[in-house]
């Protein structure tokens, strides 16, 4: 199985901030990766695919990138609205497997 | 409007079984690959299966494999989980969600039903 480590599990950080959530792979999953944004008590939200694809309608603030093991999501000039807990997660083989998660407070 | 609505959580005691539904509407459900990934109390997420749009190809977690079973329902734009054997540990709220159509991510989820084994 492939694992997924995120880093850090917090990150606490201000409005405006840019802030970047780091991802690695166990062994190399080329550039199937995904990040989602969840808010407490909601369904995840699909952010970005194939490790650096914004997904319609999310804000061109947030950009992924990476390839082999590890990646990074970035999010430039941090707003209220993105205050949450991110996931990464692999899609290059079954199980998917997600990493544990980083969630970022406010500062 | 395109969405998925599960239903069939509940409390259940250890080594009883639940099934639980997932409906879809707004778009051709019979075209996508559909999954469930669960959650536990303030923990991440976990992949627990997934089923291709004809049923052919059909995979699980290990966590589960063996105590659960996917299933759909083309024809019902509906999609299944049977949970037996079920565990202290299978406590979480239960998402299905749908594929892209550019590979295994999923933008569109439904709100989740919760899953509690206790006794």
């Amino acid at each position: 199985d492939i694992q997924m480590t995120q880093s850090p599990s917090t990150l606490s950080a201000s409005v405006g901030d840019r802030v970047t959530i780091t991802c690695r792979a166990s062994q190399s999953i080329s550039s199937w990766l995904a990040w989602y944004q969840q808010k407490p008590g909601k369904a995840p939200k699909l952010l970005i695919y194939r490790a650096s694809s914004l997904e319609s309608g999310v804000p061109s603030r947030f950009s992924g990138s990476g390839s082999g093991t590890e990646f990074t999501l970035a999010i430039n000039s941090l707003q209220p609205d993105d205050f949450a807990t991110y996931y990464c997660q692999q899609y290059n083989s079954y199980p998917l497997t997600f990493g544990g998660g980083t969630k970022v407070e406010i500062k | 409007e395109v969405q998925l609505v599960e239903s069939g959580g509940g409390l259940v005691k250890p080594g009883g079984s639940l099934r639980l539904s997932c409906a879809a509407s707004g778009f051709t459900f019979s075209s996508y690959t559909m999954n469930w990934v669960r959650q536990a109390p303030g923990k991440g997420l976990e992949w627990v299966s997934s089923i291709s749009s004809s049923s052919n190809y059909i995979y699980y977690a290990d966590s589960v494999k063996g105590r659960i079973t996917i299933s759909r329902d083309n024809a019902k734009n509906s999609l299944y989980l049977q949970m037996n054997s079920l565990r202290a540990e299978d406590t979480a709220v239960y998402y299905c969600a749908r594929d892209s159509l550019t590979g295994t991510t999923w933008p569109l989820w439904g709100q989740g039903t919760q899953v509690t084994v206790s006794s």
